[in-house]
């Protein structure tokens, strides 16, 4: 069974820009979740899509959004890009809420 | 805020020694997960354990749950060197919303 799949793993952008990541779910897994690892800041809870629809989201800025495609990957967007997006994001399935998740390898964001 | 932290920040131990790790979080939850992080990856799920259980066993770990304290703890017996890594706990706090609160997690360095 192939695992949650992330692009790319990783990613220069100049500030102002715009970066999008995407993620593969597990076959089967409905559910997609994103978190951004930033240094010092640990893990923060970014968005929830499940059956295609935005479930929750963290207290991220409208600038990050994403959505969820009906084979139920999905796309992280983050628009003008600031110095403080430099992270490491990761994206992870799950069939239910409840369960463990199954987490990416990640997408690490460089903004320069 | 994260509403787990974790105790130590970090540990360090021989080979063959075992290790502890402790999780505290503040408010209800449906259960809490433990994950696994090699230098800067995805998280791997180790082990989940439900509001109801007190304690679980997964091969050389055993979680220990204590919701009058809100604690948990995670130990590893007879360590090696590879389970050298960063060590989360993770809980749902109530209700369905998707969201894991991380904490700060224990960096683990397992010396041969």
């Amino acid at each position: 069974e192939a695992g949650v799949t992330q692009s790319p793993t990783h990613l220069i952008k100049t500030r102002g820009q715009q970066a999008t990541l995407r993620c593969s779910p597990i076959s089967g897994h409905t559910s997609v979740y994103w978190y951004q690892q930033a240094l010092g800041l640990g893990l923060q809870f970014l968005l929830w899509y499940d059956e295609g629809e935005e479930r929750n989201r963290g207290n991220f800025p409208p600038r990050f959004s994403g959505r969820q495609f009906p084979n139920y990957s999905s796309e992280l967007n983050v628009n003008a890009l600031e110095l403080e997006d430099s992270a490491l994001y990761l994206c992870a399935s799950s069939f239910i809420w409840g369960a463990g998740y199954t987490f990416g390898s990640g997408t690490r964001l460089t903004v320069v | 805020s994260q509403q787990g932290e974790e105790d130590p920040q970090a540990l360090s131990i021989q080979e063959g020694e075992n290790a502890t790790m402790n999780c505290s979080y503040k408010t209800s939850i449906n259960n809490l997960q433990w994950y696994r992080q090699n230098s800067g990856r995805g998280l791997v799920h180790l082990i989940l354990i439900r509001s109801n259980e007190r304690e679980k066993h997964s091969g050389r770990l055993r979680v220990t749950l204590d919701t009058s304290k809100k604690s948990s703890s995670l130990l590893i017996t007879a360590s090696r060197a590879a389970d050298t890594a960063s060590y989360f706990c993770a809980t749902d706090g109530s209700g369905n919303t998707g969201k894991l609160i991380f904490g700060q997690g224990t960096t683990l360095q397992v010396k041969p």
